[in-house]
This record gives structure tokens, sequence and C-alpha cells, in this order.
């Protein structure tokens, strides 16, 4: 089976930093997704990790840690618009390559 | 631009009608989705399908069904709707390995 876990709700300063944490346990794993979905709209891509290290992509950056089932999604120099929800989702080779998400971390960034 | 479009942006049916939710995508890709949306609970496969004609169940396909007659065309069924049917309803699609595109939505109440 498929299991993502990652924390409901994070607040953060504008111009801070955020992490947002996610665990998964995946038979067959075989790549991490990460989505940003704004309240009303359709989720988005971010990035996509399939081998251990670090993407970064602008502000955006994220990490993977297969032998530790772990991810994360790292957000520099918040902004106003970075006020979301984000998505962490396991894709699994055992699953036909679908798409697991988890429940989604919603961030509020603050003035 | 990867287009994904969906029949209604809002939609209200009564308690046992049959209802269709049209998704439409214009790049040709071979996989598409189905998932509902809820508070608490993430992003929920219904269905999915990888060609045409062809289809597979997701984590919760009871009380849907789904049509792909045509590659660009994924319609999901709602024999007899019920009000724990109420929920948002997420089209996607994908090339074979890549990322999901999102559709805007449907925001589905059954009263």
């Amino acid at each position: 089976g498929q299991n993502i876990d990652q924390p409901t709700e994070m607040t953060a300063t504008e111009g801070a930093i955020v992490q947002i944490n996610c665990t998964y346990q995946t038979s067959g794993f075989n790549g991490l997704f990460w989505y940003q979905q704004h309240a009303g709209e359709a989720p988005t891509f971010l990035s996509y990790n399939v081998l251990d290290g670090l993407e970064e992509k602008g502000r955006f950056s994220s990490f993977l840690s297969r032998s530790k089932g772990y991810s994360y999604l790292l957000l520099k120099e918040l902004q106003m618009k970075d006020s979301a929800s984000y998505l962490c989702a396991g894709k699994s080779s055992a699953a036909g390559n679908k798409l697991t998400f988890g429940g989604g971390t919603r961030v509020l960034v603050k003035p | 631009d990867v287009k994904v479009t969906q029949s209604s942006r809002y939609l209200v049916k009564r308690t046992g009608e049959k209802v269709f939710l049209e998704c439409v995508q214009d790049m040709d890709h071979e996989n598409m989705f189905w998932y509902r949306q809820d508070p608490g609970l993430g992003l929920r496969l219904i269905y999915f399908s990888y060609d045409v004609k062809m289809k597979e169940k997701g984590d919760i396909p009871e009380g849907y069904s789904v049509s792909r007659e045509k590659k660009e065309r994924f319609s999901l069924i709602l024999e007899s709707a019920s009000t724990n049917q109420t929920s948002m309803y997420l089209c996607a699609s994908s090339l074979r390995q890549a990322h999901q595109y999102f559709g805007p939505g449907t925001r589905l109440t059954v009263l």
C-alpha cells in the first residue's frame, strides 16, 4: 500500500524560509512530486525527485532521501503569493505508476 | 501550453440523478485521471485511463464509472448521485511517465 504524511498547516513570515516535510511508505517507489494549489484553483506542478539529493528551481527546492522515505520542499524568500496548499505525491511502479497524494500542507505567509 | 478543461466549474444536482462530468485535454496525453478532493482527505483517485477504451479503478471507484472513447476526452459518470458525492472533482492528464496537468475542477453539490 501507499501512505503519505505531511503536516496540515504551517505559518511563516514574508521573506523567511519554510520547510515542508513529507514522509512516505510506498512499495515500488518510483518518484515523488510536489504540487502547489491556491485556494479554489487546480494543483500546479512544482518539482519531481526520483534520485536522492536536492533539486533547486529558483526560490523553491525539493529534497529526497529514498533510504529514509523522506522528502521536503523548501520555500525561500517567502512572498505573500506563496500562501497556498502544497501537495506531496508518491509514484509507485507497483501501483501502475499512479500517484498517491498526501493531505496537503496549507502554508500561510504573514506580512 | 497544456490545457485541461472541465465542462463545468459548479454543478448542483439532486439525489438519484445521473451526472456526467467531462474532461478534455489538448496535448495528446495517453494518461487521464479523475480525482475527488475533500477537506482533510486530500486528493483521492477515482479512476484512470492509460489509453482509449481502457480504464482502471483507483482507490475509491464505488458509485462512479468512466468512459474514454476518444484520446482527448475522459468522462466521469455518477449513475445515481448521492449526497456523499458532494465534492470537488479534478481531472488530470499526463504523458506516460511525466507529471500530471490538472483541470480547474468541478465543484459538485448533490442535494
